[in-house]
């Protein structure tokens, strides 16, 4: 089993639309929980960072976190073309001087808006 | 204010070749970090450094040597490239190892092994 499942997708959406991208983790311990967004040829960049459970909202992005389930998820309102990208959800391991910092990255799923 | 670089951004070599990344940050992080992307694979974790002179492995730290004598700088080097290293290799510093602390990548350098 994958530390960090992501559907690959593609997930189509339409513009406008709201976007849902799901990750579960297989570490219960784990405490902090991003998501990172990247465009073809890119390097990722950070746009949601979640550490309790509920929901965090920033602009157009919301994250979802619900620990003893072992999901988080991402949801972006209004979508827009410029959206299309690869998500990647990411999990801090539990902290430990041999885990310290290591994050474990899902595979990402790639979401098109479509116009 | 560069942030985090990385050269070359493009590298073609051939099986056997030692190759060295570099990566750079301006940022004084006290975390540095290696990953190599891959089709299906996502990001995984080559090695990792808290500090000048302090590295250890990742998840597939087979193949690469690390050093860190520089707080700045943390080279990743190939020692003998094969064509399973053919990848996109992604520098990323954090400035703690606290839980909440964001990771900041590089461009990344696509390495074709040949």
């Amino acid at each position: 089993q994958k530390e960090v499942e992501q559907n690959s997708g593609p997930l189509s959406v339409p513009e406008g639309a709201i976007a849902s991208l799901n990750c579960t983790y297989s570490d219960r311990g784990s405490q902090s929980f991003f998501w990172y967004r990247q465009y073809s040829g890119k390097s990722p960049e950070l746009i949601m960072s979640i550490y309790s459970n509920g929901d965090k909202e920033d602009g157009r992005f919301t994250a979802q976190l619900n620990k003893a389930s072992q999901y988080v998820s991402l949801l972006i309102r209004d979508s827009q073309p410029s959206d299309s990208a690869t998500y990647l959800c990411a999990v801090r391991a539990t902290p430990g001087y041999s885990s310290a910092s290591k994050i474990i990255f899902g595979s990402g799923t790639r979401l098109s808006i479509r116009p | 204010d560069a942030g985090i670089t990385q050269s070359p951004r493009y590298k073609i070599t051939e099986t056997g070749r030692q190759v060295t990344l570099m990566c750079h940050q301006t940022w004084s992080h006290s975390y540095m970090f290696w990953y190599r992307q891959d089709l299906g694979h996502g990001l995984r974790l080559i090695y990792y450094s808290a500090a000048a002179d302090i590295t250890d492995k990742g998840e597939v730290p087979d193949g690469y040597v690390v050093s860190r004598s520089k707080t700045e700088n943390f080279p990743l080097t190939l020692e003998s490239a094969t064509r399973s290293q053919t990848s996109v290799y992604f520098c990323a510093s954090s400035e703690s190892g606290d839980s909440t602390d964001t990771q900041y990548f590089g461009p990344g350098t696509r390495l074709t092994v040949l």
